[in-house]
């Protein structure tokens, strides 16, 4: 079976720190893989998504960024954290329509 | 653009009675999904429901039911005999293919179900 993994589960950065949140999916091959953010209150906002090595999608401009070294895993970046970018941010795969999303991220900018 | 509006910030509903969520769209797409996805407050996101556009047949997955109108791009969703466990928030979201199936999300509406 499938199994989607996003670590860390929260993390506390201060405002102009690097940014790494990592995604891996387990017993698939070639999935497309998304990153979305959920602020406090709101909806989920589509960040990335690819649908295979090499090939990213930004759907929002911002200064984060996206990569896919392998082809089960995601990583989102930054190199200096925002205020703003504070929120719950969720991994998702999928093989053809529907998706199926990890445990997600707390992260906390101060 | 594709946009998805949930009018209803909040709703309740009794415990063993029937709720409806209110989901409209707006895409130039012909060929596309619509799906209700459930985070309760685990934060998990659970796939509820999906519907095809090029279906007519209403999607039904036991208690779970959708109203799908193509033409008035509409998607609610109906709760039958509601319990406890569905209190949660329900996002209705829309996906295509150009787009690699990226969910586009509405902001939700948070249902509780009351003993």
């Amino acid at each position: 079976s499938q199994t989607i993994h996003q670590w860390p589960a929260t993390l506390v950065q201060p405002v102009g720190s690097p940014l790494s949140l990592e995604c891996t999916v387990e017993g698939t091959s070639n999935p497309n893989l998304y990153w979305y953010r959920q602020a406090a209150g709101r909806g989920l906002q589509l960040l990335f998504y690819s649908v295979g090595i090499g090939q990213i999608s930004s759907e929002v401009p911002q200064n984060l960024s996206a990569s896919r070294p392998q082809d089960r895993q995601f990583i989102l970046s930054s190199k200096k954290l925002l205020l703003s970018d504070s929120g719950f941010y969720l991994c998702a795969w999928s093989a053809s329509v529907e998706q199926y999303f990890g445990p997600g991220t707390r992260l906390t900018v101060t | 653009a594709q946009t998805v509006t949930q009018s209803q910030p909040e709703m309740s509903v009794q415990e063993a009675e029937t709720v409806t969520l209110s989901c409209t769209y707006d895409t130039s797409e012909n060929n596309y999904y619509l799906f209700w996805y459930k985070q309760p407050p685990s934060r998990q996101m659970i796939l509820v429901i999906r519907q095809e556009a090029y279906k007519q047949q209403n999607a039904t997955e036991n208690r779970f039911s959708v109203n799908f109108q193509k033409a008035a791009k509409s998607f609610s969703l109906k709760i039958s005999d509601s319990q406890l466990g569905d209190t949660a928030m329900y996002f209705c979201a829309f996906a295509y293919s150009n787009s690699g199936y990226a969910l586009n999300f509405g902001k939700g509406t948070s249902l509780l179900v009351t003993p």
